[in-house]
């Protein structure tokens, strides 16, 4: 596609419910990201996926949240057990290359996740 | 560790003042200094960046200089318009890590 795709837009989930996110990169890049944007807070990293490497989870706040990325290509973040404090807006990014190459990052419009 | 912290809005302007963001670092290697930008209803773009000390970005008539002495990076624009309203994020990368560092995003609305 022409961007980066993410969906759905918009989830409104029970508390105690799983939820998958999806991000679909611009083909051809290698990096993804997955950041979580707060109200009031700035980007926060979740997890980075560079080529074949396995990928740096360090930002992944509790083992209710995973992600993996099929083919090099579509990445799907799952939350599971979802509670109140998992609402955010979660933004899936890819570039050409990864970090230290000075690329620019492309965003997807995220995905505003509201647990009920 | 390597953060950002960027100055806090909302900012409100009239149209032809000027911006100034204020955006410094902490950086444990030798960053790369950007500012993204959301306008309304759009995901993050780059509006600029700078990859060394000195180095300054410039795009849209918005400029920054990557000050190494200050560990700053503040955004500057000589003259607003409406058309600016948006979010304004400053980040860091340093290329021994995995993550793009932002700041919590400035919020600008111009007014005619």
């Amino acid at each position: 596609g022409a961007g980066v795709s993410q969906s759905p837009s918009n989830k409104v989930t029970e508390k105690g419910k799983d939820v998958e996110l999806r991000c679909d990169p611009i083909s051809g890049h290698t990096a993804l990201y997955w950041y979580r944007q707060s109200l009031g807070q700035g980007l926060e990293f979740l997890i980075y996926f560079q080529g074949n490497s396995a990928p740096d989870k360090s930002g992944l706040p509790s083992d209710r949240f995973s992600a993996e990325r099929t083919g090099g290509s579509v990445s799907t973040l799952t939350i599971q057990r979802t509670q109140q404090e998992d609402s955010a807006v979660y933004l899936c990014a890819s570039s050409l290359r990864g970090v230290g190459t000075n690329e620019k990052l492309f965003f997807g419009s995220g995905t505003q996740l509201s647990v009920l | 560790g390597d953060s950002v912290t960027q100055m806090e809005g909302p900012v409100t302007l009239s149209e032809e003042a000027f911006l100034t963001i204020n955006c410094t670092y902490t950086a444990t290697g030798y960053p790369s200094l950007f500012w993204y930008v959301q306008y309304p209803g759009e995901g993050l773009q780059l509006l600029l960046k700078a990859t060394k000390a000195d180095d300054k970005g410039s795009n849209k008539g918005f400029e920054a200089t990557y000050r190494k002495e200050t560990t700053s990076f503040h955004l500057e624009k000589g003259s607003v318009q409406v058309s600016d309203s948006a979010v304004y994020f400053c980040a860091l990368s340093v290329n021994t890590g995995n993550q793009f560092y932002f700041g919590t995003g400035t919020s600008l609305t111009v007014i005619p």
